[in-house]
């Protein structure tokens, strides 16, 4: 069965302190990793799109890579409003439905 | 450009009631999926539809129900309400492929 897991369920860190999210999935052929953002009474925010094993991408602090069974989500020097959840989502099989993890929760303190 | 809009923002209903949720996708994307998120998870997906044609659904019950209209614009109607049904349901819309999905702020549903 497709399934993503994300690790970990919550992070505080210091303004400044650099850290990892962690995204495991298991999925049937994947089409696509996708990463959001999301703020409390929000839809997720599109961040980035990862393909194929040794991709990467960057966004001003965020950088996204990818493994065959996991991918990294790098968030260097943050600031207070890089706050949010992040949720890590996988597209696989046949059908074009995204199959999201419960997202880790960051908190980033001045 | 507009980007995917919901509406209502927030319903409050009664057990045993139905709720039509109303989704307005960007402009030029076809495809229309649908999610439920209970506080705490992530999005759950309920249905997509892409060129008016339902193209997957999720494991919800037959209560759940969804259609798109031709200006790709879609619906998502749930009747017999639950408690359990109360949730955020979010509308995404995306181009055809694996082209990334583009979410509106959801239809935050409360059930009493």
């Amino acid at each position: 069965e497709d399934q993503v897991t994300q690790s970990p369920e919550a992070l505080r860190l210091q303004e400044g302190e650099s850290s990892s999210l962690n995204c495991s999935y298991t999925v049937s052929g994947l089409r696509g990793l996708f990463w959001y953002r999301q703020d409390p009474g929000k839809g997720p925010e599109f961040l980035f799109t990862l393909y194929s094993a040794g991709e990467e991408k960057e966004k001003e602090r965020l950088k996204a890579t990818l493994t065959k069974k996991e991918s990294f989500l790098h968030i260097t020097a943050p600031k207070p409003e890089d706050s949010a959840t992040y949720l890590c989502a996988v597209h696989g099989g046949q059908t074009d439905k995204l199959i999201f993890g419960t997202g880790t929760r960051l908190q980033v303190f001045p | 450009d507009a980007g995917v809009t919901q509406s209502p923002t927030h319903l409050i209903k009664t057990r045993g009631q139905h709720v039509t949720l109303r989704c307005s996708p960007i402009s030029g994307h076809k495809s229309v999926s649908w999610y439920q998120q209970v506080l705490g998870q992530g999005p759950q997906f309920i249905f997509q539809y892409y060129e008016k044609e339902e193209r997957g659904r999720g494991n919800f019950p037959d209560r759940f129900s969804a259609r798109q209209f031709p200006n790709y614009s879609s619906e998502l109607n749930v009747n017999a309400l639950l408690l359990g049904d109360s949730a955020l349901y979010l509308c995404a819309s995306s181009l055809p492929g694996d082209q990334p999905q583009h979410f509106g702020d959801g239809t935050r549903l409360s059930i009493l």
